[in-house]
């Protein structure tokens, strides 16, 4: 297992836009994390997958922004009109339950609104 | 709630010197877990080291080491005989046992280190 995929790296979009982004996790963890990470800050939590359900959102995470884990595999998230604001590092992490051995983090993509 | 002050925000030191980072945390819960995070240029997050609130026996990695001290709620880590390819930001990170934060890490804000030839 080469890790956590993250697809793609960089994003350019309009404002009003939509985007979305795809994360693989470690097919061995059932828990996947959505965290987004703007310039000169640490990571905020967005989302939690246990498996395909969806356990926890943060106050983050607007109703423009919407996030699925169809089969407990790959997850996606989506922006919906895009705007300015959203510009950050978008990153993926994934665990066994516990987050023993800790949480594994993908390269993130980094989204542009223009 | 729960939060991680990382009250250096940039440090710099030269090769070979030893360079400590802090990390002081605030969290309710009785059962909690701290971790390091390095994140060089590339981005990606490169876990380090978790540690669990009962065990307070100290860590040493090789060049790495860690002082959990739950008196005065801190989880500082050292580096000994910094190397250039230390320099990265490193994040301290905090995940609580409660429902609504047991599953999320909270993060400080991260120290930049710069490691000089």
């Amino acid at each position: 297992d080469t890790g956590v995929s993250q697809d793609p790296r960089h994003k350019i979009t309009k404002r009003g836009q939509n985007v979305t982004f795809r994360c693989d996790p470690i097919s061995e963890h059932n828990r996947l994390y959505w965290y987004r990470q703007t310039l000169g800050q640490g990571p905020e939590f967005l989302t939690y997958f246990q498996n395909e359900a969806q356990l926890e959102k943060s106050r983050l995470l607007s109703d423009r922004f919407s996030a699925e884990r169809p089969k407990g595999s790959f997850s996606t998230l989506e922006i919906q009109r895009t705007e300015q604001g959203d510009s950050a590092m978008y990153l993926c992490a994934s665990s066994y339950p516990g987050g023993r051995d800790g949480y594994t983090f993908g390269s993130g993509t980094r989204l542009t609104v223009v | 709630a729960q939060k991680v002050t990382q009250a250096q925000t940039e440090i710099s030191v030269v090769e070979k010197e030893d360079v400590t980072l802090d990390c002081v945390y605030e969290t309710r819960d009785t059962t909690y877990y701290l971790f390091w995070y390095k994140q060089p240029p590339s981005g990606e997050l490169v876990f380090l080291i978790r540690r669990n609130s009962f065990d307070e026996q100290n860590e040493i990695s090789g060049r790495y080491s860690w002082n959990f001290q739950k008196s005065t709620s801190s989880f500082n880590f050292t580096i000994t005989a910094s190397q250039v390819v230390d320099s990265a930001v490193y994040f301290c990170a905090l995940r609580g046992d409660s429902s609504g934060s047991a599953r999320q890490l909270t993060f400080g804000s991260g120290t930049q280190l710069t490691v000089l030839p």
